[in-house]
């Protein structure tokens, strides 16, 4: 079975830009998360969506969107991109079986972003 | 703020059983500990979880200690392909979320 997958893998932008950023889970998984990486440290949350809903949202600025499909493919949105974008995105899935979504994430390959 | 603490480094030979430890001494009683693995420059893989028993997979061995301050995970034939960060995380379950808190990891230099 194919696992999460991201598109693109890579992307170069310019300040003042906007990008989007695509995910599609593992088939039958209905959460998507977004994770944001900077050069040297651990992943940091983004945004949760379940059922086409945002469950949750990290600390981040309201330049950052997101949503969440019919078939539980995600996109993330940035707009007026910074240099301090720059980092690889990542996107996880979950069963988020019954009434909750509390279940294993698993994660696709990142798309790597550059904001030059 | 991550809810565990993990050595920033460690080393191993190739062949040998990798001990990785993490404490998470404020851990809630009904609160996993997962464990995933990232590659230079890949997605993190998830590797194993538990919740007050000890795990096994194909992967690794997860030991937890009895008062759940504390885990180990235990990679039993260390190879090159091991070398990684490693990451030890207690999943912030606030409200309808379910949130992965990444600290700073350990990494794990497998030696030939």
């Amino acid at each position: 079975d194919a696992g999460v997958t991201q598109s693109p893998t890579h992307l170069i932008k310019t300040r003042g830009q906007h990008v989007t950023l695509r995910c599609s889970p593992i088939s039958g998984h209905k959460s998507v998360s977004w994770y944001q990486q900077v050069l040297g440290q651990g992943p940091q949350f983004i945004f949760q969506y379940y059922e086409k809903e945002e469950r949750g949202r990290g600390n981040f600025p309201d330049r950052f969107s997101a949503r969440q499909f019919p078939n539980y493919s995600s996109e993330l949105n940035v707009n007026a991109l910074l240099l301090g974008d720059s980092a690889l995105y990542l996107c996880a899935s979950s069963l988020a079986s019954g009434s909750g979504i509390r279940e294993t994430q698993y994660f696709g390959p990142g798309t790597r972003l550059l904001v030059l | 703020d991550a809810k565990t603490t993990q050595p920033p480094s460690m080393d191993c030979a190739e062949g040998r059983a990798a001990n990785l430890p993490c404490n998470h001494s404020t851990i809630s009683g009904n609160e996993y500990v997962y464990w995933y693995r990232q590659i230079h420059s890949q997605g993190p893989q998830y590797i194993i979880h538990g919740l007050k028993n000890n795990e096994t997979n194909e992967m690794a061995s997860l030991i937890i200690t009895e008062d759940r301050k504390s885990s180990t995970l235990i990679l039993p034939h260390a190879t090159l392909r091991d070398t990684a960060v490693y990451y030890c995380i207690v999943p912030n379950y606030g409200g309808a979320t379910n949130k992965l808190i990444f600290g700073t990891g350990t990494l794990l230099a497998v030696q030939p």
